[in-house]
């Protein structure tokens, strides 16, 4: 199937680490993405690895990806209120440009 | 700002109507895409055209039509409007074909009411 499940809602300090998780099906995933949408605003790629990869850090964001387990996450290190926003996990498989998204996780950052 | 343009950003209309959206991809990306997001689907892929040419479907409705011209602009046109078509709807754009880490611009999206 297409499913791609994310938590619906996540909400923590200022100055902690956040974690997204994201979970998918179909095995011939071959990259996985992590997308921002701040209100009112359009989709904004903040990173995405390749499915033969474990790990991928960029700044404040890391990128662990489980493939055994069909499991990415995403880390914010030292979560601002600016990061408040719905993050969306997307796949891309073999052969295909399009992306599934999944269910969106809407970060609430708090002082 | 991703350099891709949409227009309207607001669209409201009636049922039984049609309306076109508008995107303009960002310069020198050929190929386009069109993503549905609304609160029952999340968000969906419906078509993506590459170089004028229809390259992939999603779940775009047979109501629903796309076209992509020789400028590379794009228009959805969406017909017999229903209350469940109320969305968001997102053009993409991005260089090239499938090659993975072809990264799709997301443009600030048109949210369209039918009452």
């Amino acid at each position: 199937g297409e499913d791609v499940e994310q938590s619906l809602f996540l909400s923590v300090r200022e100055g902690d680490s956040s974690v997204i998780n994201c979970t998918y099906t179909d095995s011939s995933s071959t990259y996985l993405y992590w997308y921002k949408q701040e209100p009112g605003a359009g989709l904004q790629l903040l990173t995405y690895i390749f499915s033969n990869m474990d790990m991928k850090q960029d700044q404040r964001l890391t990128v662990l990806l489980n493939k055994k387990d069909k499991h990415l996450s995403l880390r914010i290190a030292d979560t601002q209120t600016g990061d408040s926003a719905i993050y969306f996990c997307a796949e891309s498989r073999y052969n295909t440009d399009k992306l599934i998204f999944g269910t969106g996780t809407r970060l609430q950052v708090f002082p | 700002d991703s350099g891709v343009t949409q227009t309207p950003k607001h669209l409201i209309t009636a049922t039984g109507q049609r309306v076109t959206l508008r995107c303009s991809p960002r310069s020198g990306d050929l190929s386009v895409y069109w993503y549905q997001q609304s609160l029952d689907q999340g968000l969906q892929f419906l078509i993506q055209y590459y170089n004028g040419e229809e390259r992939a479907k999603g779940n775009i409705l047979e109501r629903f039509s796309a076209q992509q011209f020789p400028d590379l602009h794009s228009e959805l046109n969406l017909s017999s409007l229903e209350l469940g078509d109320s969305a968001l709807y997102f053009c993409a754009s991005s260089v090239a074909l499938g090659t993975g880490d072809n990264e799709q611009f997301f443009g600030p999206g048109t949210r369209l009411t039918v009452l």
